[in-house]
């Protein structure tokens, strides 16, 4: 049983670039978080989807967008990037149905450099 | 303002040695308490998982105890590992069905032989 894959594993971009990170749910999981991690910190939530809809969001940016395809996947979308947006990008799935207390699953998250 | 704080920030300790790891929020209501091994450069594992009801949970040599009365939750670790060595980090859930967890910024350990 996959869990949750994250691609790509590492990335550096330009400032005032784009950069798309992708994210595959564990099996039988339908909702996706994504989180930011700047180095020695903890996770900061950016946004979640659930079913292909942004349902809550952090305090970030209009730069920072998602989308989630009918097949649960998710794509998180960063534009005009800046030096600050390094950090360790991770993606979270769950399972609606289970109330989000169980089998909330990260995964290994995508290294993000900006220079 | 909904905070999960961890305390020490760092600890290093001898390789067999036990240690305790804290974990106070001020997250309400509360749902459930997380505890997660982040190894560098990877993303959190889950070690145990506390509801409002359950006040000791232990997976292996990981131990996890929950105070909801004083808002407190430890993490104690036996006989440690060099395999040890990671961030811990606590994760508050405030409200049931919600999905956005609140992050302390965790406890990095380091176990030396």
């Amino acid at each position: 049983d996959a869990g949750v894959t994250q691609s790509p594993t590492h990335l550096i971009k330009t400032r005032g670039q784009q950069v798309t990170l992708r994210c595959s749910p564990k099996s039988g999981h339908d909702t996706v978080s994504w989180y930011q991690q700047a180095l020695g910190q903890g996770p900061q939530f950016i946004f979640q989807y659930y079913e292909e809809e942004e349902r809550q969001r952090g305090n970030f940016p209009d730069r920072f967008s998602g989308h989630q395809f009918p097949n649960y996947s998710s794509e998180l979308n960063v534009n005009a990037l800046l030096l600050g947006d390094s950090a360790l990008y991770l993606c979270a799935s769950s399972s609606r149905d289970r109330g989000g207390i169980y089998g909330y699953t990260f995964g290994s998250g995508t290294r993000l450099t900006v220079v | 303002k909904n905070q999960v704080e961890q305390s020490p920030q760092s600890l290093i300790i001898l390789e067999g040695k036990n240690c305790t790891l804290q974990c106070n929020y001020t997250v309400s209501p509360f749902s459930n308490l997380r505890w997660y091994k982040q190894d560098t450069g990877r993303g959190p594992v889950s070690l145990t998982i506390m509801t409002f009801s359950e006040n000791t949970k232990s997976n292996g040599r990981y131990t996890a105890t929950l105070d909801a009365d004083t808002k407190q939750s430890s993490l104690h670790i036996t006989a440690s590992q060099l395999s040890d060595s990671a961030s811990y980090i606590c994760v508050v859930s405030g409200t049931s069905g919600t999905y956005k967890y609140i992050f302390g910024t965790g406890t990095r350990l380091k176990v030396l032989a």
